[in-house]
């Protein structure tokens, strides 16, 4: 079967610094992508990493370890307007989303 | 910046009615997806649309469920006998290359009464 583990919900403090991982098994795989989505939107991406490594965008990261099937979306310098779901999601002919993970920001 | 554009924004039918979701995909984007999402959860993939066939559907992706690209523009999804399950957002979504980043339109919200 297919499935990507990413934890339900993450806390954190503004200006903080907050990861959120995810595993994946699936059967093809392209790369490994995260996605915002905040309440009522569309997901938006954020990130792809094919290879191996970390990728910056500004104050979020994305890395990925194939042997491990791994990655994780660090997110620096945290403002209330991060508040979202966040979700992996393998990149095959099609895109596979994990469940998302809730953060919550306070202040 | 080109975006995806969806409509309606709201759709609401009675059970066993017809809909049609509209999605203007990227104009140079030559592969086409639906996806949809039930209120809280994740994500699902129902087809993916390239050269003017499917190219893969999901298992959600039943006889009830048809797309089309009637014109060099849009790229609907027809359900033809809506289902109170049928109740979700649908988001279509575009991209230039079969493995490159796919841009999401706004979403339609499907109300099934």
């Amino acid at each position: 079967g297919q499935s990507l583990e990413q934890p339900s919900e993450v806390t954190a403090v503004e200006g903080a610094i907050v990861q959120i991982n995810c595993t994946y098994q699936t059967s093809g795989f392209y790369g490994l992508s995260w996605y915002q989505q905040h309440d009522g939107g569309a997901p938006t991406f954020l990130s792809y990493n094919a290879l191996d490594g970390l990728e910056e965008t500004g104050r979020f990261s994305s890395f990925l370890s194939r042997s491990d099937s791994y990655g994780y979306l660090l997110l620096q310098e945290l403002q209330m307007k991060d508040s979202a779901s966040y979700f992996c999601a393998v990149r095959d002919d099609k895109i596979i989303f994990g469940k998302g993970t809730r953060l919550h920001i306070l202040p | 910046e080109p975006e995806v554009t969806q409509t309606p924004s709201h759709q609401v039918t009675q059970m066993g009615q017809e809909v049609i979701l509209r999605c203007v995909p990227i104009s140079n984007h030559l592969y086409f997806y639906w996806y949809r999402q039930i209120l809280g959860q994740k994500v699902e993939f129902l087809v993916s649309f390239y050269n003017n066939e499917i190219s893969e559907k999901s298992e959600i992706f039943d006889d009830q469920f048809s797309v089309e690209r009637p014109d060099g523009s849009n790229f609907t999804l027809k359900i033809r006998s809506t289902k109170l399950e049928d109740s979700a957002m649908y988001f279509c979504a575009s991209t230039a290359g079969g493995t490159d980043t796919q841009y999401f339109g706004p979403g339609t919200r499907l109300t099934v009464l």
